[in-house]
Formats: structure tokens, C-alpha cells, sequence
């Protein structure tokens, strides 16, 4: 089974509202978890690395202040596009170390679709 | 955000034969690389990997090349069906676990 989940897998929202996605860790506890964005026919892109009590990393070119990314908990990471608009509809997936497993485990959401009309 | 690319090469393959993906990475600095399958609004699934120590690892019916000397990376994939029909990514890890996917090939089976 799944043991990184994303709520929701799919959204909707109007230009100019704000949607909250969010990543769980389902039997593990992840300290590093990463978002990515995929555009139809492309590759996944990193946009920031979430770090367990501390600020996320961004990666150059993507708006801090536009992709807000709150890791509160060792199980859940929420990516917040706010002030959304049509060209921030995209495929958002997150990914999740497992700090016990070998230094490469890492596992992947299975995805959440944003379109913003 | 890092990428590798924006176009999704495809390869079509005849039921039963072998597939090759090829895939260039980026970073001499990458010690640690994967294939990903993702099938069509799905996440990407973990198929195999492999470390800069090692030019090659098999699985079940897949198999990894890693050529340092001209940063290459192929996955082979035998007797290919159609449930194998998916965008096959490969990524590069620098440490950091910070993985960074190519370009992708969409792999078509016919039946």
C-alpha cells in the first residue's frame, strides 16, 4: 500500500483563491520531504525541499511567498498556492525520505491535480 | 525549479521484444541514480536503481547501465508488455536526497 498519501488528489478552485495541498507520511516519520510539479507532458520539476521545523528550501525560480510550504510534523508537509491562477494548474507531487530506511529510500505521492479556473 | 529537458521522447516497441531507454544526466557529482515508471495521472513508481560504484544491476526483467565516463544511463527492459506501456523517467541524486528527474520517454507497446 501507499505509504505517502496527498490530499486531495484532485482540486479546483477559482483565480485568486489560495488551495492547501498536503503530504503524509503514512509509516514513517519523514524530517525531509520534497514538492514537485509536473506540466502535462513534461518531467517533474523540484520546486523546494520541506525540512521538518525549519524553513523550506526553494529551488531558483520558484516564488517563496506564491508556494508557502509548512512542515509542522515528522508525518505531514502542505504546500499552500496562493493567490492561485490558471498557469499554477498543474500536477503537484510530493515525495518523502525515510530517515530509517537506506539513504536512498525515498517514496512518492501518488499526486494531486490543481486546476484553478 | 531544476529539470532536465522538456520534451518526451517516445519509443514504440513490438509485445514480446526488449526495450531500451537511454536518459544523459546532468551532474558528475551524482552518485546515485533511478528509473521511474509513471503511468498516466499516477506518481512516479520506483522500478530500479543504481549507485556510481556499480556499471550495472538487474532486477526482474529490467536491467541498469550506468556509463560515468559519458554520464549515461539506460534501462532494459525484456520480453516488454503491454503493462509496461508508461513514461519512464530516470533521476540523478547529488546527496542531500535531493533527486532530480530527466526528461522522460514515453514507451508505447503494441500489441
Amino acid at each position: 500500500g501507499a505509504v505517502v498519501s496527498q490530499h486531495p488528489s484532485r482540486v479546483i478552485c477559482k483565480s485568486g483563491t489560495s488551495v492547501k495541498i498536503e503530504c503524509r507520511s503514512l509509516d514513517f516519520q519523514a524530517t525531509t520531504m520534497f514538492w514537485y510539479r509536473q506540466f502535462p507532458k513534461q518531467s517533474l520539476m523540484l520546486m523546494a525541499t520541506s525540512n521538518e521545523g525549519s524553513k523550506a528550501t526553494y529551488e531558483q525560480g520558484v516564488e517563496k511567498d506564491k508556494f508557502l510550504i509548512n512542515h509542522a510534523s515528522l508525518t505531514l508537509s502542505t504546500l499552500t498556492v496562493t493567490s492561485a491562477h490558471p498557469e499554477d494548474s498543474s500536477f503537484y507531487i510530493c515525495s518523502a525520505r525515510d530517515p530509517q530506511g537506506a539513504v536512498d529510500t525515498i517514496y512518492f505521492g501518488e499526486g494531486s491535480w490543481l486546476t484553478v479556473v | 525549479g531544476e529539470s532536465v529537458g522538456l520534451h518526451l521522447p517516445t519509443l514504440s516497441v513490438q509485445e514480446g521484444d526488449n526495450s531500451i531507454i537511454n536518459c544523459a544526466y546532468s551532474n558528475s557529482a551524482s552518485d546515485y541514480f533511478i528509473w521511474y515508471k509513471q503511468e498516466s495521472g499516477k506518481g512516479p513508481q520506483f522500478i530500479i536503481d543504481i549507485r556510481s560504484n556499480m556499471d550495472k544491476r538487474q532486477g526482474q526483467r529490467v536491467t541498469v547501465l550506468l556509463n560515468k565516463t559519458v554520464k549515461h544511463l539506460s534501462l532494459q527492459i525484456a520480453a516488454t508488455q503491454p503493462g509496461d506501456s508508461a513514461v519512464y523517467f530516470c533521476a540523478e541524486n547529488t546527496g542531500g536526497f535531493k533527486t532530480i528527474f530527466g526528461a522522460g520517454t514515453r514507451l508505447f507497446v503494441k500489441a
